[in-house]
């Protein structure tokens, strides 16, 4: 079993739809989870960060955790053009240093105008 | 405030030989970690390091080494190269190398080809 686990893409969306990308996670006991986005020849930009059970808003971003589903989601509210990119989720292992994260392999999004 | 900085940014090396990376981290963070990132593998960890000291390490050969100095600059290097280590090599920095409250930020990287 992958460590972190995201839906697989890629996933297109109309603009101005909510776009949900999913990842669960196989550690239990982790504590941070953090949402990357990447666009393409780029590197990795934080948009979110969660460490306690429910929802997290930041303008259009939403961050959802389940701990005990072990399951982490982002929703992307009035989707624009401008999000389409990969977005990577990243969990922080239980007793692991901060620095080292566990990535899933990224679900790429489209919005289409 | 800067943001990671990492060099070079784009660099071609041949089969057999080495290259340093360099990193320097936001001002007054001192974790640096390092991550290989390629289209089969995805983002693979490789080291951090904290107070010039590893602090963790994943599963990479001992071509690999990296070091921090006292000023929280990192380098990595990859010694005889091979074409399996084409990727983008990115520098992460976080305040401190704790858990739950931080958040680790990436440099732009380091296009790495070897032919």
């Amino acid at each position: 079993q992958k460590e972190v686990e995201q839906n697989s893409g890629p996933l297109s969306v109309p603009e101005g739809a909510i776009a949900s990308l999913n990842c669960t996670y196989s550690d239990r006991g982790s504590q941070s989870f953090f949402w990357y986005r990447q666009y393409s020849g780029k590197s990795p930009e934080l948009i979110m960060s969660i460490y306690s059970n429910g929802d997290k808003e930041d303008g259009r971003f939403t961050a959802q955790l389940n701990k005990a589903s072990q399951y982490v989601s982002l929703l992307i509210r009035d989707s624009q053009p401008s999000d389409s990119a990969t977005y990577l989720c990243a969990v922080n292992k239980r007793g692991s240093t901060l620095g080292r994260l566990y990535f899933g392999r990224g679900t790429q999004l489209t919005v289409w105008p | 405030k800067a943001g990671v900085t990492q060099t070079p940014r784009y660099l071609i090396k041949t089969r057999g030989q080495q290259v340093t990376l360099s990193c320097s981290p936001i001002s007054g963070h001192r974790s640096v970690s390092w991550y290989q990132q390629t289209p089969g593998q995805g983002l693979q960890f490789l080291f951090e390091y904290f107070s010039e000291t590893q602090r963790n390490k994943g599963n990479f050969p001992g071509r690999f080494s990296g070091r921090q100095f006292s000023n929280s600059r990192s380098e990595m290097n990859v010694s005889t190269l091979e074409l399996g280590d084409s990727a983008l090599y990115l520098c992460a920095s976080s305040l401190s190398t704790g858990d739950a409250g931080n958040t680790i930020y990436f440099g732009e990287g380091s296009w790495l080809t070897v032919v």
